[in-house]
């Protein structure tokens, strides 16, 4: 397996528009964690699914930002309308039961 | 609540000796895993190391020992031999098996090893 996969890789967009971050977990993965990471805030979990169902959306900033797992191999993080504190390195990991295994991260930057 | 916690921020160790890293954790479900992440200036999130909160043996992988004292809820991670490779940042995290299985980490203690 290639591991989990995010793209892009690196985003940078204008300050209200939309961004979509996207991820791959490893097939056979039962967990999908979102992620948010910056050095004020350090690692924070924005969203979970089990089962492409999501558990807990509690970490999740603001009505701005959405997700979504339409099938167990792929999932998708929204900001619309983006802003500038909302520029972080994302990560996407996914899990058995047991240890998460991370994608390399996307990293946001609105201007 | 969840809580995990990193009281060091940066730590020093000279090249060859063995170094802990502090983690402590906070729950009321009596099954939960604590893991040990590296994350190198590189970004990627690299897993070292587990422990289940039903382990009788503290775990180890290699140079990677987790000193677990369930009573203390403390979970720390003992490098032996460092190495010049080991600098990074390094996270410990908890996840809660009767709760969903959310995982989440503590603020992650920078090491830097000296030659």
């Amino acid at each position: 397996d290639a591991g989990v996969i995010q793209s892009p890789r690196h985003e940078v967009t204008e300050m209200g528009q939309e961004v979509t971050l996207r991820c791959k977990p490893i097939s056979g993965h039962d967990y999908l964690f979102w992620y948010r990471q910056t050095m004020m805030r350090g690692l924070e979990l924005l969203i979970y699914f089990n089962n492409n169902v999501p558990i807990d959306d509690s970490g999740m900033p603001e009505d701005r930002f959405s997700a979504k797992m339409p099938n167990a191999s792929f999932s998708t993080l929204k900001i619309q309308p983006s802003e500038p504190r909302d520029s972080a390195v994302y990560f996407c990991a996914s899990s058995p039961d047991r240890e998460a295994f991370f994608g390399q991260g996307t990293r946001l930057t609105v201007v | 609540a969840q809580k995990i916690t990193q009281t060091q921020p940066g730590m020093f160790v000279q090249e060859k000796e063995a170094v802990t890293l502090d983690c402590t954790y906070d729950t009321s479900d009596p099954s939960y895993g604590l893991f040990w992440y590296k994350q190198p200036s590189s970004g990627e999130m690299i897993f070292l190391i587990y422990q289940g909160s039903y382990d009788q043996q503290n775990a180890t992988e290699g140079r990677y020992s987790l000193n677990f004292q369930k009573a203390r809820k403390s979970a720390n991670l003992v490098i032996s031999a460092s190495q010049l490779g080991d600098s990074a940042m390094y996270f410990c995290a908890m996840r809660e098996h009767n709760q969903g299985g959310k995982l989440i980490f503590g603020q992650g203690t920078e090491l830097s090893v000296k030659p």
